[in-house]
């Protein structure tokens, strides 16, 4: 049901930027882009949303592409506190709240 | 309190016996929803309140499994009969209940059936 392709899995080393690429081809006008974290063993944390503009906040920066069917994610600065799982997610027309979390990206951040 | 709160956060529970998994979600926050998340997995999508509309029950797996929300605030998810495949976590989150914002979640539930 989610309709969000990411990476399995990246590497990234301390101090460098991450950037965590998201397809979502089929989004439609009126639907976000969101982006989670799960570090291991809690909640997701709500980290950045965009419609059409790129975003930053202080946590991170989104990117989403003209056409939108694309995003990215950048972490400017990664530390090993920023291992975790990334969910990019987008809002399900239709439905006014509620998400599907696809299967994410797990980021090694690594010294 | 600043954020949800779930209770408890661990339960072991006997194959067939009922459980009941609390969440008190942000004041104020007139949107909540309930996850589970398996082992390794993604998170699945359970059911969804908003304010006082019905809620949005298309995610529930089975008819063992039921949730409330009184007085537009505390919910409860009930799961009758408990299998061994019920185990996982059972993540409740909160929201405004406007588009532009995203999810507050809790800490979940570990729910193992033994």
């Amino acid at each position: 049901d989610a309709k969000t392709t990411q990476p399995p899995s990246m590497d990234c080393a301390e101090g460098r930027a991450a950037n965590l690429p998201c397809n979502h081809s089929t989004i439609s006008g009126n639907e976000y882009v969101y982006w989670y974290r799960q570090i291991h063993s809690q909640g997701p944390q709500y980290i950045i949303h965009g419609l059409k503009n790129n975003e930053t906040n202080e946590m991170a920066s989104l990117i989403i592409t003209e056409d939108r069917k694309s995003s990215t994610l950048i972490l400017p600065h990664a530390t090993l506190r920023d291992t975790a799982v990334y969910y990019c997610i987008v809002r399900v027309g239709g439905n006014f709240n509620k998400f599907y979390f696809g299967s994410g990206t797990k980021l090694n951040v690594k010294p | 309190g600043a954020g949800v709160s779930q209770s408890p956060s661990n339960k072991v529970t006997e194959k067939g016996k009922d459980v009941e998994l609390r969440c008190d979600p942000i004041s104020g926050h007139t949107a909540l929803y309930w996850y589970r998340q398996s082992l390794g997995q993604g998170l699945e999508f359970l059911i969804y309140f908003q304010g006082n509309s019905a809620p949005d029950k298309s995610g529930l797996p089975s008819d063992r499994f039921s949730a409330e929300r009184t007085g537009g605030s505390v919910s409860t998810l009930t799961i009758q009969r408990t299998q061994q495949e019920d185990s996982a976590v059972y993540l409740c989150a909160s929201s405004p209940g406007q588009v532009a914002y995203g999810y507050t979640f809790g800490s979940g539930t570990r729910l193992t059936v033994v």
